[in-house]
């Protein structure tokens, strides 16, 4: 079965650190990516998606991540974090036609 | 706003009683996925109804059970209600049966806060 795995649970920054949140993934076939993100009291929301192409994949808001087939990783990245970063990202995997799994997220505080 | 409509917000009900969540879908979304999102576990999977049927079941434990109406929007039933159904309950929803796949994303609503004392 698959499984999607976040190691960073916490992550505190302050405005303008870099970030790097992980995601690695179990499964080897051919797979989809995504990552979420929940705003304090919203919704979960898209933020990128990777099917197939240029492993380097800009999202909304400045965000992007990085698909390392050899490394099962999806890594999001942001170079310079804002305080309205501050929420929970989760990290997504569906194999084909199946169900989105996710993993269990990593909440992001940052400072002004 | 996302379209997907979840009732209510915030539940708090006492052990072993039984409760219903509901969701209304993103319009024109044919499919209804439910996720129990706990601080232990994340976002689990529960079950997804693509028009009308059950598509797909994950983690779903059978004190719960879900239904889609025919016209599309499904309940979620949680009985026997223990400490630990403590979560937040989501509910998204697609145009197809495959969501998550490039042609069909996932919509989430907001979720329903249960809370079991």
């Amino acid at each position: 079965a698959q499984s999607v795995s976040q190691h960073n649970h916490h992550v505190i920054l302050s405005e303008a650190a870099s970030l790097e949140l992980g995601c690695n993934y179990s499964y080897g076939g051919t797979v989809n990516l995504f990552w979420y993100v929940q705003y304090p009291g919203q919704h979960l929301q898209l933020l990128l998606k990777y099917f197939s192409g240029d492993p380097l994949v800009k999202g909304i808001k400045g965000f992007e991540a990085e698909f390392i087939k050899s490394k099962f990783s999806f890594n999001l990245r942001k170079p310079s974090v804002q305080w309205s970063d501050t929420a929970e990202y989760f990290c997504a995997v569906n194999e084909g036609f199946q169900k989105l799994v996710f993993g269990t997220g990593t909440r992001l505080l940052v400072s002004p | 706003d996302s379209g997907v409509t979840q009732t209510p917000k915030h539940l708090i009900t006492a052990t072993g009683q039984r409760v219903t969540l509901r969701c209304s879908p993103r319009s024109g979304d044919l499919s209804v996925y439910w996720y129990q999102q706990s601080l232990d576990q994340g976002l689990q999977f529960l079950i997804q109804y693509y028009n009308g049927e059950e598509r797909a079941k994950g983690n779903i434990l059978e004190r719960f059970s879900a239904q889609q109406f025919p016209d599309l929007h499904s309940e979620l039933n949680l009985s026997s209600l223990e400490l630990g159904d403590s979560a937040l309950y989501f509910c998204a929803s697609s145009v197809g049966g495959n969501g998550g796949s490039y042609n069909s994303p996932l919509h989430f609503g907001n979720g329903t806060r249960l809370t079991v004392t």
